[in-house]
């Protein structure tokens, strides 16, 4: 597509409950982001795919987090359980992964996740 | 670690008012420094950039200058609109690295 497709784009759910986030990136670009946006947080890193895998998964903030990608292309971001501190705008990012000094990152629009 | 500090917001302006939001950084080597903005209700997009000292990055009449003196790329533009009322995130990444770290960013709000 044109750009970073995100769904959805406003997810209400109950505490305890499982979500999934999905994340279409732009066609062709092998890195793949997901961010958090907390108010008065900024930008929070989550995980970071290049192609299928995932080198960095250091910003999971808990086992109850979990992301994948498949063919190099879309990618699920998991919440289990969710807790009310999980909610949350969740960004994801893409770029073509050839070197910052003619690059940019995309960003779609978010997922807000509301736990009650 | 690498790290990047914003003015703390909101940021209330009248149309036509200079604007600055200063960003400071901690990193080692030689990052390269970002703003991004994102408007009400759309992704963050690029404003500019600068990949090394001195560089400048313009766009839209926003400046920004690389000070490796300072360690700041500050945001500046001589006259604002209402419509350049979004949250401005500055943000860098170390050479050779895949990943950006944001600042929290400074919500502007122009006033007519």
């Amino acid at each position: 597509g044109a750009g970073v497709s995100q769904s959805p784009s406003n997810k209400v759910t109950e505490k305890g409950k499982d979500v999934e986030l999905r994340c279409d990136p732009i066609s062709g670009h092998t890195a793949l982001y997901w961010y958090r946006q907390s108010l008065g947080q900024g930008l929070e890193f989550l995980i970071y795919f290049q192609g299928n895998s995932a080198p960095d998964k250091s910003g999971l903030p808990s086992d109850r987090f979990s992301a994948e990608r498949t063919g190099g292309s879309v990618s699920t971001l998991t919440i289990q359980r969710t807790q009310q501190e999980d909610s949350a705008v969740y960004l994801c990012a893409s770029r073509k992964s050839t070197g910052w000094t003619n690059e940019k990152l995309f960003f779609g629009s978010g997922t807000q996740l509301s736990v009650l | 670690g690498n790290s990047v500090t914003q003015m703390e917001g909101p940021v209330t302006l009248s149309e036509e008012a200079f604007l600055t939001i200063n960003c400071t950084y901690t990193a080692t080597g030689y990052p390269s420094l970002f703003w991004y903005v994102q408007y009400p209700g759309e992704g963050l997009q690029l404003l500019l950039k600068a990949t090394k000292a001195d560089d400048k990055g313009s766009n839209k009449g926003f400046e920004a200058t690389y000070r490796k003196e300072t360690t700041s790329f500050h945001l500046e533009k001589g006259s604002v609109q209402v419509s350049d009322s979004a949250v401005y995130f500055c943000a860098l990444v170390r050479a050779g690295s895949y990943q950006l770290t944001f600042g929290k960013g400074t919500k502007l709000s122009v006033i007519p």
